[in-house]
């Protein structure tokens, strides 16, 4: 089935550094990936959408500036948050869509996760 | 706009049992749903989705789901409940044509032995 990987999956980091997490596909095309939060006990909030080759796109109250999002490659998307403070410290999930078989489905597969935590 | 309800936060059923999670959504046009699972500090799991077709969908390790359109609902069933089915259970929905999957809250499913 259709793997997404993502590193680190935790990282701890001081506040004012940034911080980068590794988005990848690794047995299918993801021509989309899609970046999440997700704080305690909540649900999953989208961030932005991830076009291969093109800006993401990203939802009403996320900062660009903040959370930049690259996807260089078919399989590979990362989030960088700049500047890191303490509340940003969250659980950040990324999805990708598989269009040689997804298309028709809409099934995204998820990554693992990764728990930043900004001191 | 899109949306999804569970209106129960957590769902205690006792090993054995059988067991619901509630999921209504609310879409414009052609709704596709989907069950994911999360176990603790985890990614989501796909279970079962709803495209087209067959009301009645069969998903991984047991767990099945009807979609009913003129309830709009798409309810999580399994016959027999496992402690190891006790996660975080979220319903979710895509309308088609468009990209954004909206997820519900999620509701804690306890399996008790």
């Amino acid at each position: 089935g259709a793997v997404v990987s993502q590193h680190p999956s935790w990282v701890i980091c001081k506040s004012g550094t940034s911080v980068k997490i590794e988005c990848r596909s690794l047995d299918f095309q993801a021509t989309t990936m899609f970046w999440y939060r997700q704080f305690p006990k909540q649900s999953l909030m989208l961030m932005a959408t991830s076009n291969e080759g093109s800006k993401a796109t990203y939802e009403q109250g996320v900062e660009k500036d903040k959370f930049l999002i690259n996807h260089a490659s078919l399989t590979l998307s990362t989030l960088t948050v700049t500047s890191a403070h303490p509340e940003d410290s969250s659980f950040y999930i990324c999805s990708a869509r598989d269009y040689g078989t997804g298309a028709l489905s809409y099934e995204q597969y998820f990554g693992p996760g990764t728990r930043l935590t900004v001191t | 706009a899109q949306s999804v309800a569970q209106p129960e936060d957590q769902v205690n059923v006792a090993e054995g049992n059988p067991l619901t999670v509630k999921c209504t959504y609310s879409v414009s046009g052609n709704p596709y749903l989907f069950w994911y699972v999360q176990y603790p500090n985890r990614g989501l799991q796909f279970l079962l989705k709803y495209i087209t077709g067959d009301n009645l969908v069969k998903g991984s390790y047991g767990f099945e789901a009807e979609f009913n359109k003129s309830q709009t609902s798409f309810h999580l069933k399994k016959p027999s409940a496992l402690v190891s089915d006790s996660a975080l259970y979220f319903c979710a929905v895509i309308r088609a044509g468009f990209q954004k999957l909206v997820f519900g809250t999620g509701t804690r499913l306890l399996v008790s032995p």
